[in-house]
């Protein structure tokens, strides 16, 4: 299987300052299409996970622009430009290109 | 609007069986595939299966942990994905989610969730 280590798995950060997730995949999460599959979700309290990020660096419609996605191969980074308060929660990267589906063990962001 | 609503959560004893509905509206479920992924409490995300649409023969691919014990199954003329729970243990404890799933969309739309307590 492959494995998605993401780090750090705890950050903390001052309202208004950025904020970076890496997320490392074991092997190339590049699929035989050419496309690469690696997803970032974001899970608030209490709340089920949302998409944020697809595709790498596809945002989904609504979320805001101070989050951005980007990488390949093996190596993939979101980053928020400024973290506001609604964006407390874990964050978690999710490789989709090889079966079975894998999760990174999630980065908890707080203020 | 897209919506996928969980249900069939409950308690169950370790050995039974349970099977989960994931009802969807608001988009043309044959067209997609469903995924499930649970959470078990205080956890992360762990993805457990997927059916594809009828176009490609309506398989399923399935996480190790529950391969042989699950089963994916679909009624597109209901907008319904099923997830039959065979054998359950324990450890299978976990709010269980569907998603809607294509290669351009992948996971866009999450469900409420359903809880599963396996517990004797």
């Amino acid at each position: 299987d492959v494995v998605m280590t993401q780090s750090p798995l705890s950050l903390s950060v001052t309202l208004g300052q950025p904020a970076s997730i890496s997320c490392r995949s074991s092997q190339s999460l590049v699929y035989s299409d050419g496309r690469t599959y690696l997803n970032w979700f974001q899970q608030r309290p209490g709340q089920s996970p949302r998409r944020l990020i697809y595709e790498v660096s596809k945002r989904d419609s609504g979320v805001p622009d101070r989050f951005s996605g980007s990488g390949s191969g093996t190596d993939f980074t979101l980053k928020i430009s400024r973290v506001e308060a609604e964006d407390i929660g874990v964050y978690y990267c999710m490789q989709g290109t090889h079966w079975p589906f894998t999760f990174g063990q999630g980065t908890r962001l707080e203020i | 609007e897209v919506q996928l609503v969980e249900s069939g959560g409950g308690l169950v004893q370790p050995g039974r069986s349970l099977r989960l509905s994931c009802l969807s509206s608001g988009f043309p479920f044959d067209v997609y595939a469903v995924s499930w992924f649970r959470q078990a409490p205080g956890k992360g995300l762990e993805w457990v299966g997927l059916i594809r649409r009828k176009a490609y023969g309506a398989t399923a691919e399935y996480a190790a942990s529950v391969k042989g014990r699950f089963t994916i199954s679909r009624d597109d003329t209901k907008s319904t994905a099923y997830l039959q729970m065979n054998s359950l243990k324990t450890e299978d404890t976990a709010v269980y989610y569907c998603t809607k799933y294509s290669d351009n969309d992948p996971f866009d739309f999450w469900g409420q969730g359903t809880l599963v307590t396996v517990s004797s």
